[in-house]
């Protein structure tokens, strides 16, 4: 089957920075999507990944690992508005998205 | 501004009633979904469109149905409500089905059956 998994919450300080991890078994593999969901609103696109390494966009970064089905999520100098859930997506063979449940990140102060 | 419109933003309806969620885009992509998020669950296909006039089947299409008659509007209905069909449902859309193209994602339909 297929299997997308991912900590349900992780709790982090401002200022800090925060490791979220997705691990994955799919049918196939056309890469690995981040996606950020503030509470009551629409999932946003934060990365794309196909190939292995570490791709960087600000203060966002995002690691591959295809031979371990592993990805990550790096947030650095976290701020209080990156309180949201972040959802790891895996594109399959067919180009269809299978979802983890997301990873609730609380930023406390 | 450019995106994807839902309505209603949020719905109770009582169980066996028919209802219809409206998604509309005017980024002419050509690809369109439906996800319904419930707790502690990912995000669930339950159908697609990738072109206009064509529609398939997602991870649980039972109880919906979708058409699409055009490139903008995928109408999402459920035919008999029951209360297992209460969550949030999101449309999204693509530019290219086939693809790894991003997905857009309109700002969702709380939808409350009892």
């Amino acid at each position: 089957g297929q299997n997308i998994d991912q900590p349900t919450e992780m709790t982090a300080t401002e200022g800090a920075i925060v490791q979220i991890n997705c691990t994955y078994q799919t049918s196939g593999f056309n890469g690995l999507f981040w996606y950020q969901q503030h509470a009551g609103e629409a999932p946003t696109f934060l990365s794309y990944n196909v190939l292995d390494g570490l791709e960087e966009k600000g203060r966002f970064s995002s690691f591959l690992s295809r031979s371990k089905g592993y990805s990550y999520l790096l947030l650095k100098e976290l701020q209080m508005k990156d309180s949201a859930s972040y959802l790891c997506a895996v594109m399959d063979s067919n180009y269809q998205l299978i979802w983890g449940a997301g990873t609730k990140l609380i930023i406390k102060p | 501004i450019a995106g994807i419109t839902q309505a209603p933003t949020s719905q109770i309806l009582a169980a066996g009633r028919r209802m219809t969620l409206r998604c509309t885009q005017d980024m002419r992509h050509n690809a369109m979904y439906w996800y319904r998020q419930d707790l502690g669950l990912g995000l669930r296909l339950i159908h697609y469109s990738n072109t206009a006039g064509t529609t398939g089947k997602g991870e649980v299409p039972d109880g919906y149905s979708v058409s699409r008659a055009n490139t903008d509007d995928f109408p999402l209905t459920l035919a008999s409500a029951v209360p297992s069909q209460t969550s949030v449902y999101f449309c999204a859309s693509s530019p290219r089905s086939g693809s790894t193209d991003t997905q857009y994602f309109g700002p969702g339909t709380r939808l409350t059956v009892l």
